[in-house]
């Protein structure tokens, strides 16, 4: 089946340098995806998304990259800080079928 | 701050008990979701509902009895739950139910214990 997963379940970055997410999708009838950060003991929170018309997006010290043609979606985060440590979870779809969700990334940021 | 508002946030039950869990959005959205998170498995849909009417059950067993009385109120019935059930029941909302129109808003979630 379809299925959305990312490379590493874990990820230490020290603080101010910056991280790369990555997220690999099977689905290459996807047609929007989106990136999701976890902290502990809350709900998902948006943070970027981007349509398959499109190969990069920037927000505020985050960008995403889709790479449509090996299928891999990455989040970059620029000068990375403490409050960046969280699960970072890609989530795609198409048409107007429901989100899949990646099994999510934990980001710790060292001091 | 969150427009999606969960309660309870920890709920400790037996598996012969009954309990709710009630979530409310205040955004205005139309399309309102529920969502299990267990310990390394992807987020599992469960039950969508667009305009207060259901529109996917996604293979849930009964014994999880989901209601909506309005755009704004979604509601978790859970009855005779084993301990797999043990998990973090999200509830989203979003403008409408198709997943490509727009991003989904957690509530913060209700830490279910199943003992």
């Amino acid at each position: 089946g379809e299925s959305v997963g990312l490379h590493l379940p874990t990820l230490s970055v020290q603080e101010g340098d910056n991280s790369i997410i990555n997220c690999a999708y099977s689905n290459s009838a996807s047609d929007y995806f989106i990136w999701y950060k976890q902290e502990s003991g809350k709900g998902p929170q948006f943070i970027i998304d981007i349509r398959s018309n499109m190969d990069k997006r920037q927000g505020q010290r985050v960008t995403v990259l889709l790479n449509k043609t090996v299928k891999h979606l990455s989040l970059q985060i620029a000068a990375t800080q403490p409050g960046d440590s969280a699960v970072y979870f890609c989530a795609e779809t198409f048409g107007n079928e429901k989100l899949t969700f990646g099994t999510g990334t934990r980001l710790t940021i060292i001091p | 701050e969150t427009g999606v508002t969960q309660t309870p946030r920890h709920l400790v039950m037996g598996m012969t008990n009954k309990k709710s869990l009630k979530c409310e959005q205040h955004l205005g959205h139309n399309a309102m979701y529920w969502y299990k998170q267990s310990a390394k498995k992807p987020l599992e849909l469960m039950f969508v509902y667009n305009f207060k009417e259901q529109t996917e059950n996604n293979s849930v067993p009964s014994r999880f009895s989901p209601e909506c009385p309005n755009s704004s109120h979604l509601f978790l019935h859970l009855h005779t739950l084993q301990p797999e059930d043990s998990a973090l029941y999200l509830c989203a909302s979003s403008q409408s139910s198709g997943g490509g129109t727009g991003e989904l808003f957690f509530g913060e979630g209700s830490r279910l214990t199943v003992l």
